[in-house]
């Protein structure tokens, strides 16, 4: 099975603030990587997909990177309404697998 | 509007079954790959199924195979979750979701507890 590895798994940031999380692949994926949003009790939402495209409706301080079995979601300038748990998941290989999530707090 | 809504969740037993359901509407039912996820309570996320718009494929995640049967009914624009053996670890939320490869809606997700 794909293992992913998300780092941090916890972080503290102001309004304002840039925040960036990894999400590292035990193997390649090619770009079936996905970003979800999920705030408490709500289901998630997808961000991003392809690893680096935006998802219609989704603002545009949110992007996505890749390089090799390496991805990034960044928050470009954090909003009071992105405070939430952000998971990676892979679409590349049966089982499909989520990252551990990082939780983003106020600082 | 597009809609999934789960239901059939509940309090079963260890060793019982439930059956889930996601009835679709505002979309194609028939044109979508479907998936459940689960979450146990505190937890992140787990893939639990996926089906094929025909129903001709299915994956498990392999800690639910031989007792977990994902089905659909186009007719009707339902998925379903057939869940037998449960156990104290399948406690979750269970969420269905709308796939084009990814998963870009959800429904809003039914708990199910296993314990005695």
């Amino acid at each position: 099975d794909i293992q992913l590895t998300q780092s941090p798994s916890f972080v503290s940031a102001s309004v304002g603030d840039r925040v960036t999380i990894a999400c590292r692949a035990s193997q390649g994926v090619s770009s079936y990587l996905a970003w979800y949003q999920q705030k408490p009790g709500k289901a998630p939402k997808l961000l991003i997909y392809g690893a680096s495209t935006l998802q219609s409706g989704v603002p545009s301080r949110f992007s996505g990177s890749a390089s090799g079995t390496e991805f990034t979601l960044t928050i470009s300038s954090l909003q009071p309404e992105d405070f939430a748990t952000y998971y990676c998941q892979q679409l590349n290989t049966y089982p499909l697998t989520f990252g551990g999530g990082t939780k983003v707090e106020i600082k | 509007e597009l809609q999934l809504v789960g239901s059939g969740g509940g309090l079963v037993q260890p060793g019982g079954s439930l059956r889930l359901s996601c009835a679709a509407s505002g979309f194609t039912f028939s044109s979508y790959w479907m998936t459940w996820v689960r979450q146990a309570p505190g937890k992140g996320l787990e893939w639990v199924a996926n089906i094929k718009q025909d129903g001709s494929e299915k994956y498990y995640v392999d800690s639910v195979k031989g007792r977990f049967t994902i089905s659909r009914d186009n007719a009707e624009n339902s998925l379903y979750l057939q869940m037998n053996n449960l156990r104290a670890e399948d406690t979750a939320v269970y969420y269905c979701a709308r796939a084009t490869l990814y998963l870009n809606y959800w429904g809003q997700g039914t708990l199910v507890t296993v314990s005695s």
